[in-house]
């Protein structure tokens, strides 16, 4: 059984560049939520996916968009970077019919703006 | 702004011992409670879930709640080396979001 898989694992990208991070959810999941964690901080938020659409969202700026696939993969996308973009992206995954579904999480997309 | 609180430590256990966690959170709606260890450089692994007042044990592992106190703790016994990591607590509020607290860095000393 497949765990959450993300893509690429490491990404280095100057200012003002786009971004594209892929997602596959566990195999049964059918949510997809997108983290942001600064080293020495805990995971922030970004937005959550189901059915295709954007469900829930953080508190970030409209540069960082999302999709999600019939197949039930995601991808995040993070235009014009900022420096303050380097960080870890993780990709969580859950099945969104069942309540206090727990999120499981991929390795991560290390993003590193130079 | 909801949120969820953690002393971010070091905090440092003698191995053989009981280390104690600790987590605050603000929304009173909120349903369901997690804690998550993170090794450094791996992502967020999930050891424990409460979703009622009380305790809940699964192992060394044992989880409480208290929801008029808003308050939610984690207790290792017989602490390991390898339970050296970051200890992150999440809450699910009633806007179904995810919270995440910054974490505690937990350091077993052999």
């Amino acid at each position: 059984d497949a765990g959450v898989t993300q893509s690429p694992t490491h990404l280095i990208k100057t200012r003002g560049q786009q971004v594209t991070l892929r997602c596959s959810p566990k195999s049964g999941h059918d949510t997809v939520s997108w983290y942001q964690q600064a080293l020495g901080q805990g995971p922030q938020f970004i937005f959550q996916y189901y059915e295709e659409e954007e469900r829930q969202r953080g508190n970030f700026p409209d540069r960082f968009s999302g999709h999600q696939f019939p197949n039930y993969s995601s991808e995040l996308n993070v235009n014009a970077l900022l420096l303050g973009d380097s960080a870890l992206y993780l990709c969580a995954s859950s099945r969104r019919r069942l309540t206090n579904e727990k999120l499981f999480f991929g390795s991560g997309t290390q993003l590193s703006v130079l | 702004q909801k949120e969820v609180e953690q002393n971010s430590g070091p905090l440092s256990v003698p191995e053989g011992a009981i280390a104690s966690l600790n987590c605050t959170y603000s929304d009173r709606g909120s349903q369901s409670f997690f804690w998550y260890r993170q090794y450094s450089g791996k992502s967020p692994e999930l050891i424990m879930f409460i979703y009622s007042n009380g305790d809940k044990e699964d192992g060394r592992f044992t989880a409480q709640l208290n929801k008029a106190s808003q308050y939610v703790s984690l207790l290792i016994r017989d602490s390991q080396p390898s339970d050296s990591a970051t200890y992150l607590c999440a809450v699910n509020g009633r806007d179904d979001k995810i919270i995440f607290g910054k974490g505690t860095r937990l350091h077993i000393l052999p």
